[in-house]
């Protein structure tokens, strides 16, 4: 398996739900990612595990909740959120290859507030 | 402190003509840089990371540390390359990755 998968591809929710967008990877990769891109723009670093451990949180608001249950699952937990958070969610993975670490995206999920 | 630049928006160019995409960073140490494509409705793709060297679709990029800069060629341009590339910076220390604002390049028929 070479490849990143998120599930759901899209998800409609309301600003009152609780949901969780799921991102797998079984490259061995050791680093996870949860990026937020809105349409036309950059993805933007929310998120980074190393080694199951949160090492980075671009001062993201606590609606969103990152979760790394294991080496190959990453889970970014979604309540009360705003009709702004409205974007494509990429999830990413990477490894250190020839000197270098190199970033696997996911397709993403693509998330609507109401 | 922005380290990835593409001055470019949107770049148009004929099918069979040249394209340049350009790429410039802002970092001191030893910068790992690579080009994303996203094709329509397509997942980001990893194109080419400068340490390989190598060309992928045709495309080229050489990383110029006297002008900071790591843009992206191709001799002939096809229809196929219409995406948006994005530019991006890796440190070597941390999993931090920083991308530039995107190129969105349409090849004209």
């Amino acid at each position: 398996d070479t490849e990143v998968t998120q599930t759901p591809k899209h998800l409609v929710m309301g600003m009152t739900n609780k949901k969780s967008l799921k991102c797998e990877q079984h490259m061995g990769h050791r680093a996870m990612y949860w990026y937020k891109q809105k349409a036309k723009k950059p993805p933007e670093l929310m998120f980074v595990y190393s080694y199951e451990k949160l090492s980075i949180n671009e001062s993201v608001p606590s609606r969103f909740s990152p979760e790394c249950p294991n080496s190959s699952l990453l889970n970014l937990h979604l309540h009360a959120l705003q009709p702004e958070d409205s974007a494509l969610y990429l999830c990413a993975s990477s490894q250190r290859a020839g000197g270098v670490e190199t970033q696997y995206f996911g397709p993403g999920t693509r998330l609507l507030v109401l | 402190a922005q380290r990835v630049t593409q001055p470019e928006k949107l770049l148009s160019v004929f099918k069979g003509a040249p394209v340049e995409l350009k790429c410039n960073y802002s970092y001191s140490g030893s910068p790992e840089l690579f080009w994303y494509v996203q094709y329509s409705r397509q997942r980001l793709q990893l194109l080419l990371r400068h340490i390989s060297r190598e060309s992928i679709k045709g495309f080229t990029a050489d990383l110029n540390k006297g002008e900071t800069s790591f843009h992206l060629k191709k001799p002939f341009a096809q229809e196929e390359d219409s995406a948006m590339y994005y530019c991006a910076l890796s440190l070597r220390t941390g999993n931090q990755f920083y991308f530039g604002t995107g190129t969105s390049l349409t090849v004209i028929p």
